[in-house]
């Protein structure tokens, strides 16, 4: 069935450093793709989109590129603040309707001063 | 003010016990989701609510039943209580995605997540 693979938290980083989270899927067909965030006591917050190969998403200084060739949508962020902390989830849906997401098991990012 | 709200954040129950998690959202969106995330933190979807009609059931047990009183609330409710329903939940909201156009403009707006421990 479709899924979605990210890499294992947690990730520390310095303030300023560079974040790359891997976000790799398998599916059936042509998924739109998506990262959402959750901040400590919040719910989860989309925080960018793709629908097409080649195309980049981008919210808040991160970056995500859909890459048909080798299914994978990446998050990047070229300086990382400690407001950065929080819970990224990748995810895909095939639904024409957008209602059936299949959600990565989440990166845990933490940021330190 | 909170967009979409769930109570309890935090439900501690034995097993065969009968509970309910409530969900709220002030958005004026048309349908509402539940999905549990379980203890390798994948979320899965249970449920999908479009103006009272259950629209998707991810073959979730019929123990389960989303309970929706008007369109601003999806309350989840759990029969006979079993160890593995231990996860946390979350509720989740969208206008109506057969009238949004495609994802790209389905986004869901989530609560904050319900911890539910079976013991």
């Amino acid at each position: 069935g479709d899924s979605v693979t990210q890499m294992e938290g947690p990730v520390t980083l310095s303030e300023e450093a560079f974040l790359t989270i891997n976000c790799t899927y398998t599916a059936t067909g042509y998924p739109s793709l998506f990262w959402y965030v959750q901040y400590p006591g919040e719910g989860l917050q989309l925080l960018l989109k793709a629908t097409k190969a080649d195309d980049k998403g981008s919210n808040k200084g991160f970056e995500a590129t859909y890459r048909k060739e080798t299914t994978s949508f990446h998050l990047e962020k070229g300086s990382v603040q400690v407001s950065d902390s929080a819970v990224y989830f990748c995810a895909l849906t095939l639904d024409n309707y957008g209602q059936n997401f299949v959600f990565g098991p989440g990166t845990r990012l933490s940021v330190l001063p | 003010d909170t967009a979409v709200s769930q109570t309890p954040k935090y439900l501690v129950t034995q097993m065969g016990n009968d509970k309910s998690i409530k969900c709220e959202q002030n958005l004026g969106h048309d349908t509402m989701y539940w999905y549990k995330q379980d203890s390798k933190k994948f979320l899965k979807i249970m449920f999908s609510y479009n103006n009272k009609e259950l629209i998707i059931n991810e073959t979730v047990p019929n123990r389960f039943s989303p309970k929706s009183p008007d369109k601003a609330h999806l309350n989840l409710h759990i029969n006979s209580l079993e160890l593995g329903d231990s996860a946390v939940y979350f509720c989740a909201s969208s206008q109506d995605p057969r009238l949004a156009g495609g994802p790209v403009y389905n986004e869901q707006f989530f609560g904050p997540g319900t911890r539910l421990t079976v013991l």
